[in-house]
């Protein structure tokens, strides 16, 4: 069974960076094909991709947000982590993590199969 | 990026009725070579995370009831559900995941009529 757990602070300042960390268990980030996201979804809103991190250490992100975005993997500890620099009362959201389907008869990256249960971020001076 | 347009913003349908939500895609998420449309459709409730319904635009995910169905190919897309449930009011987004940014329509808010 599958599951992601986010934590990191409910509370950042402008101008601050955030560090969010997903942990996670069910899989393991060094098997072929596995990838994980972070989203993040700002209060009565639809829900936005931020970045995804895959086994093989390939990073995407979004090009708007690209030069403040960095994810990374620890292997060791089944953990995923963002950080996100220059924070604005605009990133108040709740953010997500979550696994990203493979399907491996088409060798080809899916949907978002399974997501943690979030964690609100209010940027505030 | 590619942008997803759903309608309507809202329905509001009797218990057992169907409902239908549609999604329009600004290109093609048909990848020719494996003829797959790279498209989703999940369910939202207050204070809960999205939940995957759909995935390849017309594969049900596990676990899902069979009420829900989803259609079509290309450019235009159709989530439903064929006899709405009291448990079924939520917030529906479609999402593609055929180009490098991953995008969600606007939702779709369905009510019980």
């Amino acid at each position: 069974q599958i599951t992601l757990k986010e934590s990191g602070p409910t509370l950042v300042k402008p101008t601050q960076t955030l560090t969010l960390t997903c942990s996670f268990s069910g899989f393991s980030l060094t098997t072929s094909g596995v990838g994980v996201g972070w989203l993040r979804q700002p209060p009565g809103k639809a829900p936005e991709w931020l970045a995804l991190i895959y086994w093989d250490d390939d990073e995407r992100y979004r090009p708007s947000l690209k030069d403040r975005l960095t994810i990374t993997k620890d292997i060791s500890k089944n953990q995923v982590i963002l950080t996100m620099t220059n924070m604005d009362p605009a990133d108040t959201a709740t953010y997500y993590c979550a696994h990203r389907q493979y399907d491996y008869e088409s060798d080809t990256g899916g949907a978002f199969d399974v997501w943690g249960q979030g964690t609100m971020v209010t940027v505030s001076s | 990026d590619i942008m997803l347009t759903q309608s309507p913003d809202s329905l509001a349908v009797s218990l057992g009725e169907r409902a239908s939500i549609k999604c329009k895609s600004s290109q093609s998420v048909l990848y020719d070579s494996n003829n797959k449309n790279y498209l989703a459709w999940y369910q939202q409730k207050p204070g809960q995370p999205p939940k995957l319904l759909i995935y390849w635009a017309s594969t049900r995910e596990s676990g899902v009831p069979d009420r829900f169905s989803g259609s079509g190919s290309g450019t235009d897309f159709t989530l439903t559900i064929s006899s709405l449930q009291a448990e079924d009011v939520a917030v529906y987004y479609c999402q593609q995941y055929y180009g490098t940014v991953r995008t969600f329509g606007g939702g779709t808010r369905v009510e019980i009529k």
